[in-house]
C-alpha cells in the first residue's frame, strides 16, 4: 500500500493557521487520505478523509492537489488544544486488507501562546 | 457508553506473567481493532474483528499474544509469559463496518499502558 512522508515536527502561532502538508506520491485511483490526530495520553482521532475533492468539516480542511500525489491538512484557527500528533494516511479501497490503517510516526505539532 | 472503553488503563506486571486487556467497543459497531503503540513510535496493527468473520491475525508478532471477540461486541487481548518488549500503550478501536460500506473511521479507545518489570 502506498506509503506517506510527513514532517518530523512544526510550530504554528496561536490564533493562526497551521497547515500540514503529507506527501503520498505511490498513492493509486482508489485509496482515500485519512487524517488522525493524538492528543499525549489519549488515543487517536478522526479528524478528515476524501478521495479527490478538497474537503471540509468542523475541524479542518483537507486540500488534495490534483495530481493526488500530496495533500495538506488546514487547521484555520490553531489552539493550543491543537497541540499534537497528526497523522496522514492512506487508506486502501475495497479489496482484501482495505480495513487496516498504517500508521507511522505523523508531524509533532506544537501550538505556541 | 458512549465511546470505547479500555481497562484497565494501566498494568504493571513481572515478567513471564499473564495479561489480559478489555476492549468494549461502542454499540453497534461491527468491527474491531487492536493496535499497539510503543513509547515515541507509531501504531502497529496487531488483528482486527469484522461481524461473525474470522479475525484477521496478521498483526501479532509472536503466538504469545491471542484476542476474543464474545458474541461480537467485548473484545479481550491475551499476552502470556509476558516480556519487557511488550511494554507499550494498547490501543482499540471500534468502526461501524469494516471492508465495505461508508462510515469507516475508527474510533479509538485511551488505550490500555502496560509496563513488563
Amino acid at each position: 500500500d502506498a506509503k506517506t512522508t510527513q514532517p518530523t515536527s512544526m510550530d504554528c502561532a496561536e490564533g493562526r493557521a497551521a497547515n500540514l502538508p503529507c506527501n503520498h506520491s505511490t498513492i493509486s485511483g482508489n485509496e482515500y487520505v485519512y487524517w488522525y490526530r493524538q492528543i499525549h495520553s489519549q488515543g487517536p482521532q478522526y479528524i478528515i478523509h476524501g478521495l479527490k475533492n478538497n474537503e471540509t468539516n468542523e475541524m479542518a480542511s483537507l486540500i488534495i492537489t490534483e495530481d493526488r500525489k500530496s495533500s495538506t491538512l488546514i487547521l484555520p484557527h490553531a489552539t493550543l488544544r491543537d497541540t499534537a500528533v497528526y497523522y496522514c494516511i492512506v487508506r486502501p479501497g475495497r479489496e482484501a486488507g482495505s480495513y487496516q490503517l498504517t500508521f507511522g510516526k505523523g508531524t509533532k505539532l506544537s501550538v505556541i501562546p | 457508553g458512549a465511546g470505547v472503553s479500555q481497562s484497565p488503563s494501566n498494568k504493571v506486571t513481572e515478567k513471564g506473567k499473564d495479561v489480559e486487556l478489555r476492549c468494549d467497543p461502542i454499540s453497534g459497531h461491527t468491527a474491531l481493532y487492536w493496535y499497539r503503540q510503543s513509547l515515541g513510535q507509531g501504531l502497529e496493527f496487531l488483528i482486527y474483528f469484522q461481524g461473525n468473520s474470522a479475525p484477521d491475525k496478521s498483526g501479532l508478532p509472536s503466538d504469545r499474544f491471542s484476542a476474543e471477540r464474545t458474541g461480537g461486541s467485548v473484545s479481550t487481548l491475551t499476552i502470556q509469559r509476558t516480556q519487557q518488549e511488550d511494554s507499550a500503550v494498547y490501543l482499540c478501536a471500534s468502526s461501524p463496518s469494516g471492508l465495505a460500506g461508508g462510515g469507516r473511521e475508527l474510533f479509538f479507545g485511551e488505550g490500555s499502558r502496560l509496563t513488563v518489570l
